[in-house]
């Protein structure tokens, strides 16, 4: 079946680092590929996401490229922030009926000034 | 962009009582609706698919008699904890796509988090 591997948590940088979160999933088919986020005491929002092989999804500064030869989703984002903190999620959506969203585990991201 | 709004987003009960969830689309209407629960740490698993005037699909391995939902109007879902046991202690979040939105996006409430005692 259908299923999300993200990178183990948590994550803690300083304001202004690189960050990557690395997603990789399995999948019949081509899927779409999300990336939500998830802010303290609030509900999963979605931050960007591709649905086909090759695209890239872009928001906030944050981008994923879908790589179907690696079956990946990395996230990326080249200067964070403190309000960025957050919990991200990687999900696929097989598209087939009822469209239902497979999720990763989560990480939890940290940034200090 | 939409809001979907669950009540109540904590509640604490007795072991063997009956607790109600509601989620609602404020601002759109949605024919399906998605029941999650998360636990600590740990990933969204999928309990069921909502479907509004029908019954609701469950998940492999989740208790349709335990978990009861109704899905009565186009903006309105609700999750009853049946008999409810500490095992049943979680973080409880739907998610509902906008009939007019695009493929795969959904929209998720503030999760509702119970504690049975």
């Amino acid at each position: 079946g259908n299923s999300v591997t993200q990178m183990e948590g948590p994550v803690t940088l300083s304001e202004e680092a690189f960050l990557t979160i690395n997603c990789t999933y399995t999948a019949t088919g081509y899927p779409s590929l999300f990336w939500y986020v998830q802010y303290p005491g609030e509900g999963l929002q979605l931050l960007l996401k591709a649905t086909k092989a090759d695209d890239k999804g872009s928001n906030k500064g944050f981008e994923a490229t879908y790589r179907k030869e690696t079956t990946s989703f990395h996230l990326e984002k080249g200067s964070v922030q403190v309000s960025d903190s957050a919990v991200y999620f990687c999900a696929l959506s097989d598209l087939q009926g009822a469209q239902k969203l497979v999720f990763g585990q989560g990480t939890r991201l940290t940034i200090n000034p | 962009g939409a809001v979907v709004s669950q009540h109540p987003s904590r509640v604490i009960c007795k072991s063997g009582t009956s607790v109600k969830i509601e989620c609602r689309s404020l601002d759109f209407q949605a024919t399906t609706m998605f029941w999650y629960r998360q636990f600590p740490k740990q990933s969204l698993m999928l309990m069921a698919t909502s479907n509004e005037g029908s019954k609701a699909t469950y998940e492999q391995g989740v208790e349709k008699d335990k978990f009861l939902i109704n899905h009565a109007s186009l903006t309105l879902s609700t999750l009853t904890v049946t008999s409810a046991h500490p095992e049943d202690s979680s973080f409880y979040i739907c998610s509902a796509r906008d009939l007019a939105g695009s493929v795969g996006e959904l929209f998720f409430g503030e999760g509702s988090r119970l504690t049975v005692l």
